[in-house]
C-alpha cells in the first residue's frame, strides 16, 4: 500500500511558467512534510518542508501549499529555469507518540524545463 | 562542514557475495538512517541508528544488518546477495530536524 501518492510521474514546463507537483496522503499521523530535489547521480537535497499546522510555506521561488483536510499538499515552483531540471519526491514523517519516524517517499516527478 | 559522506561510491558484487557500505554523518547528527533507492524510485527506508542501537526497521529480510560506532558513523551490511538488492544505497543523517542525504552507493549485483 503506497502511503504517499505523488503526480504527475513527469511534467515539461517552459522556461518562467510554473511547475506543480502535488502528493496525498491517508495517514493522519504524519506530522512533517518536506520535498527533495534529486539530480542524476546525486543523492536527494532538502528543498523545503512544511508541518500541518501552516497552510503555506515559501522560500525564493519554491512554495509549499498544505491542505490538511484534503490530506494533500504541493509543490509550485514559479520562474522555473533549466537548472530546475531534475526529479522531485515529496515525503512524509509519521510521529510516533514524540518520537521522529522515518521519511515515506513518494515515487518521484522528472521535471524538464525546456529553455 | 562536510555533509554526509558515504563510500565506496559504487561498486559491483556477485550473487551470494556479502558487501558493507559505510556512512559518516554530518557534523552534529547523532542519528544514521539507510534507504534504498531502485531506479525509477523513491527512497525506501532500510532501518535507523541511534545511540548505536537499531531504533527503527523498514520492510527489508535480515540479510540487510547495520551498526553504528561511538563517532555516530554507520555500516550496512548486505549478505546473500540477490539480483534485485543493486540499487543506489543513501545515507541520511539527522540530529532532532532535517534529514540530510549523502550522494549514495551504487551497488550493482550480477
Amino acid at each position: 500500500q503506497q502511503q504517499v501518492k505523488q503526480s504527475p510521474q513527469s511534467l515539461i514546463v517552459q522556461k518562467g511558467g510554473i511547475s506543480i507537483i502535488n502528493c496525498a496522503y491517508e495517514n493522519t499521523a504524519f506530522d512533517y512534510f518536506p520535498w527533495y530535489q534529486q539530480f542524476p547521480g546525486k543523492g536527494p537535497a532538502l528543498l523545503i518542508a512544511i508541518r500541518p499546522d501552516v497552510s503555506e510555506k515559501k522560500e525564493g521561488r519554491f512554495t509549499i501549499s498544505f491542505n490538511k483536510s484534503a490530506k494533500q499538499f504541493s509543490l509550485h515552483i514559479m520562474d522555473s529555469q533549466p537548472g530546475d531540471s531534475a526529479t522531485y519526491f515529496c515525503a512524509a514523517r509519521e510521529n510516533y507518540g514524540g518520537s521522529q519516524g522515518n521519511l515515506i517517499f513518494g515515487k518521484g516527478t522528472k521535471l524538464s524545463v525546456k529553455p | 562542514d562536510a555533509g554526509v559522506t558515504q563510500s565506496p561510491t559504487h561498486l559491483i558484487k556477485t550473487r551470494g557475495q556479502q558487501v558493507t557500505l559505510r556512512c559518516s554523518p554530518k557534523s552534529g547528527h547523532d542519528t544514521v538512517s539507510w534507504y534504498q533507492q531502485a531506479l525509477g524510485q523513491g527512497p525506501q527506508f532500510i532501518f535507523q541508528y541511534y545511540e548505536e542501537e537499531e531504533r527503527q526497521r523498514g520492510n527489508f529480510p535480515d540479510r540487510f544488518s547495520g551498526h553504528q560506532f561511538p563517532n555516530y558513523s554507520s555500516e550496512l551490511n548486505v549478505n546473500a546477495l540477490l539480483l534485485g538488492d543493486s540499487a543506489l544505497y543513501l545515507c541520511a543523517s539527522r540530529s532532532l530536524g532535517e534529514q540530510y542525504f549523502g550522494p549514495g552507493t551504487r551497488l550493482t549485483v550480477t
